[in-house]
Parts: structure tokens; sequence; C-alpha cells
């Protein structure tokens, strides 16, 4: 099974760190865990991926347990244009597969 | 902009027209994709294309034909839908074979069959 596992929707409170967990018990060794969003109406943006390490870019931050059983997509600092919905994926070569996601709201 | 640019936004068509979708990408990837995004539904992987030539089908009906003249441009070609076809239908691109290279999407056309 290349699922993963995300809560269907989370909140989060303007400039607070959002914290997006995702569960990919069943990944292999040779593949990575990606992180997208979708804004309403528009196509899946490309964030964040990583292997093993840790990783962060201008966007944001991702976590990986060392057993690489999970990850959390880090937001430091959310602002309104963060709402959308955010895919965890695995990716080995062409073999994405798309879940639904986790609805993220950003609150004033 | 995504770099990858697709045309046109919207559509709406009769089950008995043909038309067709097209995508462009201009960031020197050798790998394009057709992904259909139905409601309530996940994104479905419907076709790959490696280096101009196909490499996925998904299992999906022939009144859906790709091409792919060259490794910037992808259409996707369109004849007697069904109202259940109607989704958004986005392109992406990515560098063939490299899972450590992202897919960069498209914004995607909407299409209506009615």
């Amino acid at each position: 099974d290349a699922k993963t596992t995300q809560p269907p929707s989370m909140d989060c409170a303007e400039g607070r760190a959002a914290n997006l967990p995702c569960n990919h018990s069943t990944i292999s060794g040779n593949e990575y865990v990606y992180w997208y969003r979708q804004i309403h109406s528009q196509g899946p943006q490309y964030i964040i991926h990583g292997l093993k390490n840790n990783e962060t870019n201008e966007m944001a931050s991702l976590i990986i347990t060392e057993d690489r059983k999970s990850s959390t997509l880090i937001l430091p600092h959310a602002t309104l244009r963060d709402t959308a919905v955010y895919y965890c994926i695995r990716h080995s070569n062409y073999q994405l597969i798309w879940g639904a996601g986790t609805k993220l709201i950003i609150k004033p | 902009e995504t770099g990858v640019t697709q045309t046109p936004r919207h559509l709406v068509m009769g089950m008995t027209n043909k038309k067709s979708l097209k995508c462009e990408q201009h960031l020197g990837h050798n790998a394009m994709y057709w992904y259909k995004q139905s409601a309530k539904k996940p994104l479905e992987l419907m076709f790959v294309y490696n280096f101009k030539e196909q490499t996925e089908n998904n299992s999906v009906p022939s009144r859906f034909s790709p091409e792919c003249p060259n490794s910037s441009h992808l259409f996707l070609h369109l004849h007697t839908l069904q109202p259940e076809d109607s989704a958004l239908y986005l392109c992406a691109s990515s560098q063939e074979g490299d899972s450590n290279s992202p897919l960069h999407f498209g914004n995607g056309t909407r299409l209506t069959v009615t």
C-alpha cells in the first residue's frame, strides 16, 4: 500500500507555526516524502521533500522520524494565504499515490 | 507562474464535440503527465510521457487520446466524452526517472461536459 495517512482538516492561528503530520509506515528505503499544497482552483504547488534527513527551505521545514514512518511539515509563521489542502506523497519514480490531504485553515 | 502553462483554463463541450487540451513547459524537463481531479476525489494519474514516449496509461478510456510531439508540449485530445468526465485536468512535468525531482503543475483546465 503506497498511501499515506493525514488528518482530514486542521486549524491554525495566523502568525503561529502550523504543524501538519503524515504517517507513511510502509515507506520503502528509496521512496522520498514529498509535500505539495493546492489552493482552490489552482494546480498543486511543490513545497519540500526529503529522504532521511530533515530539510528546510524558504517555504517550510520537513521533519522525518528516524524510522521514516512519519513526518511533519512545519510552516513557521502561517499566513491567511497558507490556507490550502496539503498533500503528503510517497514518491518513487512515477508512482505517486495522492490521498485526500489535510485541509489547513488559517484563522485571523 | 509555475513554468507549466495549460490552455484553455475553462472548457465547456457537448458529448459529440472534439476538443484538445494543451500543455507547455519551459523548465527543460523530459517527463510530462496528465492527471484528472474530480470533485471530492484524489488526483488520478492518466498518462506519463518520458522523452516523448508514453510509459504509463492507467486504464484510461480511449475517448482520451494523448499526444506528445516533443518534450516541451503535451496534448490531450477529447472526443465523445461523458458528463462524468467533467473534472479539472492537470498537466505536470519533471525530470525523468528522478524521484529526487518534484513535479511542477500547471493550473489546469476546468472541463465541463454537457
